[in-house]
């Protein structure tokens, strides 16, 4: 299906373990975005990538490592999780300017527990 | 710096009105975007100002005014689906957007 896809879709995991939020998209969008939504905060951008092998710390990289070998996938990696890390993760892909205004379209996201 | 206020919760009556304010301080300004944020899910694409007035898609307006740092969502003839989270989102120049708290939407009947 085109779009833009997150798994898992739920994960529970302890602190201390390493876990990897997927993200695929089938527009072949340049820009791609990491970000996570706490209660009382706006999303707050992780990570972000203007390409295939180009990544860039967003507002709270501390953490987390992104990788980007093909321009459809976006992995996001907590090296080693911790409570704080608790959230919702959503990926976004961005339309061009002169196609669609730069619009952001988001995946469903990721709802992460670190017990 | 930059600073987005919107208010937290807002509550509405089906059939009714309402503006949803945002008002933004931002380095190097470029455009102001809308999204909708139903519980549990992703945020959709809603309007998107870049000059100064008013844009008009169906049911739902957007304002900008860039001089006063201010927007305003309204929304016309509510529904009870038009219930959720409304974010406002200023675009600087460098393309990112930054995203307020979101401003949490109740329709009675």
């Amino acid at each position: 299906d085109a779009g833009i896809t997150q798994s898992p879709r739920y994960k529970i995991t302890e602190t201390g373990r390493q876990v990897t939020l997927m993200c695929h998209q089938t527009w072949s969008h340049s820009y791609m975005f990491w970000y996570r939504q706490d209660l009382g905060h706006g999303l707050r951008l992780i990570y972000y990538s203007a390409a295939a092998d180009i990544t860039d710390k967003g507002e709270v990289p501390d953490g987390y490592v992104v990788s980007r070998s093909k321009t459809e996938n976006f992995p996001l990696t907590l090296e080693s999780a911790t409570r704080s890390q608790t959230s919702v993760y959503f990926c976004a892909s961005r339309a061009p300017q002169e196609i669609a205004k730069n619009i952001q379209y988001f995946g469903a996201g990721t709802r992460l527990s670190v017990l | 710096g930059q600073n987005i206020d919107q208010p937290t919760e807002m509550t509405a009556t089906e059939g009714a009105i309402v503006q949803i304010n945002c008002t933004y301080q931002t380095s190097g300004f470029n455009g102001l975007f809308w999204y909708q944020q139903h519980a549990g899910e992703a945020p959709t694409f809603l309007s998107y100002n870049v000059l100064d007035g008013l844009e008009e898609k169906g049911r739902f307006s957007s304002f900008l005014s860039r001089s006063k740092g201010y927007s305003y969502l309204l929304l016309k003839e509510l529904q009870m689906k038009d219930s959720a989270s409304y974010l406002c989102a200023p675009r600087r120049s460098n393309y990112q957007l930054i995203w307020g708290a979101g401003t949490k939407l109740i329709i009675k009947p």
